[in-house]
């Protein structure tokens, strides 16, 4: 079975504060995903990677950045956290096109207070 | 832009009642469609995909076929279980991105 795991499943940071969520995935996938999950909203697209090193702007990347230094690792960070972004953070990966169906974490409920 | 709309939650059903949750999409070109399930405290899990028009994903009892003529791709199940109880998401992959509906939350009583 693919696993993707999630540093923290609960996370409660203040406001300024530099936050990094880590994702870990086993099954060698090339592509990696952030979303965020807000209620009514559903997942919305912050950053994606294909390769090791290699990472492009979802439709939200603001306030965020992202790094990938090995193929199992996706790191999103957090600048300067602010309050709107608490939020649910999930994180997913893939393999071979990016159509293809993506293998979920049980994602990290992030408080900014 | 490429757009998923799917119905508006909760919905609350019986066991062994039937269900559908109504998804349709907008896209440029010819994308694959998707059901996802979220069952609490859990991320996303894919129920069942469809990637080309008239094509019938099915897994677990649901079935959901993809209509290109009404852009569909309606979830159906015949006999819901209270273990179905979860936040059901249709989504849609084309060139480098999916695109996720809203989510439909579910609740089946016994």
């Amino acid at each position: 079975d693919v696993k993707v795991t999630q540093s923290s499943r609960y996370l409660v940071k203040r406001t300024g504060e530099k936050v990094f969520l880590e994702c870990v995935q086993d099954m060698d996938h090339e592509n990696m995903f952030w979303y965020r999950q807000d209620p009514g909203l559903g997942l919305r697209l912050i950053y994606f990677s294909y390769d090791v090193k290699m990472k492009e702007k979802g439709d939200i990347p603001e306030g965020y950045s992202v790094s990938r230094e090995k193929k199992e690792r996706f790191s999103l960070i957090l600048e300067s956290a602010s309050t709107n972004q608490t939020s649910m953070y999930l994180c997913a990966s893939s393999v071979g096109t990016l159509t293809n169906e993506q293998f979920f974490g049980p994602g990290t409920r992030l408080t900014v207070l | 832009g490429d757009s998923v709309t799917q119905m508006e939650g909760p919905v609350t059903l019986s066991e062994e009642a039937f269900l559908t949750i109504n998804c349709t999409y907008t896209a440029t070109g010819y994308p694959s469609l998707f059901w996802y399930v979220q069952y609490p405290g859990e991320g996303l899990q894919l129920l069942l995909k469809a990637t080309k028009a008239d094509d019938k994903g099915s897994n677990k009892g649901f079935e959901a076929t993809y209509r290109k003529e009404t852009t569909s791709f309606h979830l159906e199940k015949g006999s819901v279980q209270v273990s179905d109880s979860a936040v059901y998401f249709c989504a849609l992959s084309e060139g480098f991105k999916t695109i996720f509906g809203a989510g439909t939350r579910l609740f089946v009583k016994a």
